[in-house]
């Protein structure tokens, strides 16, 4: 099973700041690699798949990097409906493994 | 407009087995590379796979959770089923259901909390 590993646990920002979440997996997971938002209370929303791709609606500040073992997801300039839990999730071997979280929160 | 909801008990006793349903629209599990699959969340904690159903059949499941697990389809119903065999308080949590279209799950039920209580 593919461990995926997230840091920091907690990132305390501002508003208009900028974050940046990082993911490392035990083994090379390639280029699958899949970042969620989660906000309490409500389902994961997919941000960025494949390292790099913005999923449907999701605004340009958020961006995703990386290939093989370590990932990152970029949000440019925090905006308040931006803090939230960030869980990212590979697809290379099954099982789909989720990482244990990066939680944003305002400083 | 894809949606997905689950439906299913909100309570169940310890060693029943629960059934969970989940009904989509917005596409066909019959279409190539889609795949609906089950993620739980216990209260304060990550997420966790459970099982996978792809447009062939194709089933994927948790190696730790395998021997409790069985997912099927319905494709005519567009409803996928889990059910999950010798309930445990452990098992007390959100039980999602998703939507793949061949890259990430792109799309998500609103989920259920599951209790697991005497």
């Amino acid at each position: 099973e593919i461990v995926l590993t997230q840091s920091p646990a907690t990132l305390s920002l501002s508003p208009g700041e900028r974050a940046t979440l990082s993911c490392r997996a035990s083994q090379s997971v390639s280029i699958y690699l899949a970042w969620y938002q989660q906000k309490p209370g409500q389902a994961p929303r997919l941000l960025i798949y494949d390292a790099s791709n913005r999923a449907t609606g999701i605004p340009a500040r958020f961006s995703g990097s990386g290939s093989g073992t370590d990932f990152t997801l970029t949000i440019s300039s925090l905006e308040p409906e931006d803090f939230a839990v960030y869980y990212c999730q590979q697809r290379t071997n099954w099982p789909f493994t989720f990482g244990p979280g990066t939680k944003v929160d305002i400083k | 407009q894809i949606t997905l909801k689950e439906s299913g008990p909100t309570l169940v006793k310890p060693t029943q087995t629960l059934t969970l349903t989940c009904t989509f629209s917005g596409f066909s599990l019959s279409t190539t590379a889609v795949g609906v699959g089950w993620i739980r969340q216990p209260p304060g904690k990550a997420l966790e796979w459970l099982a996978l159903i792809y447009w062939d059949d194709d089933k994927r499941y948790s190696p730790s959770l395998k021997s409790r697990l069985t997912i099927t389809k319905d494709t005519s119903k567009n409803q996928v089923v889990l059910t999950m065999t010798n309930m445990d308080p452990v098992d007390t949590g959100t039980y999602y259901c998703a939507q793949s279209s061949g890259t990430a799950m792109g799309n998500w039920g609103q989920g259920t909390l599951v209790t697991v209580s005497s």
